[in-house]
């Protein structure tokens, strides 16, 4: 069984559209995120949603947008896309914060 | 400001050496650390953590060192094998409880 589970795993979109990336984690956690990966292997968080709290990365755009309908989804969706939004996005989970975080398998997201 | 620095960006060993892959980090109120393993195409793995009221965590073939004065984490590998070559992280608890992730080091196990 898949521990936390990512839709899709490549999304190849034009730029100027909206897109959204699924998590779903079986693990029973409180505590979803949402990292985005660089060329350059640098994971940065972007969101983290504990208990129905959002904790916003401040440095992230206002176009993306995370949705969580329950504890077990955390959903990312991304609204005019940019040529610099291309990366590899991972979606993880924890019991709580601060402790061990799972991950998913990734989305590869490019932007032409 | 917070910030997690690894040493070297990339190591090569040979296979069945010991591998020592570093990390330095700013916030002295971290108080807890993660190493984790990331194989090309996948997501990043746990291998082990350690709470900041320890200095030496063992697991299988790893061992983590925490060095709370020069604020230095280190992972060791004994007998590196091919299937640990990968990227490590190193990740610390920051502000707002979230996890910062270093910029990674490059393992890669010689035949």
């Amino acid at each position: 069984d898949t521990a936390v589970s990512q839709t899709p795993k490549y999304l190849v979109t034009q730029m100027g559209n909206d897109k959204s990336i699924k998590c779903e984690q079986n693990l029973g956690h409180d505590t979803m995120y949402w990292y985005k990966q660089d060329s350059k292997k640098f994971l940065k968080i972007m969101f983290s949603y504990n208990n129905k709290e959002l904790i916003i990365n401040e440095t992230v755009p206002n176009r993306f947008s995370p949705k969580s309908p329950d504890k077990a989804h955390l959903n990312l969706h991304i609204n005019s896309l940019e040529l610099g939004d291309s990366a590899v996005y991972f979606c993880a989970s924890s019991r709580t914060l601060n402790n061990e975080q799972f991950f998913g398998p990734g989305t590869r997201l490019t932007v032409l | 400001g917070e910030s997690v620095g690894l040493h070297l960006p990339t190591l090569s060993v040979q296979e069945g050496d010991n591998s020592i892959i570093n990390c330095a980090y700013s916030n002295s109120a971290s108080d807890y650390f993660i190493w984790y393993k990331q194989e090309s195409g996948k997501g990043p793995q746990f291998i082990i953590d350690i709470r900041s009221n320890m200095d030496k965590r063992q697991g299988q073939r790893v061992t983590v060192l925490l060095n709370k004065t020069v604020k230095h984490l280190s992972l060791q590998i004994a007998a590196t094998q091919p299937g640990d070559s990968a990227v490590y992280f190193c990740a610390f608890s920051g502000s707002a409880r979230q996890l910062t992730f270093g910029s990674g080091t490059q393992l890669t196990v010689l035949p």
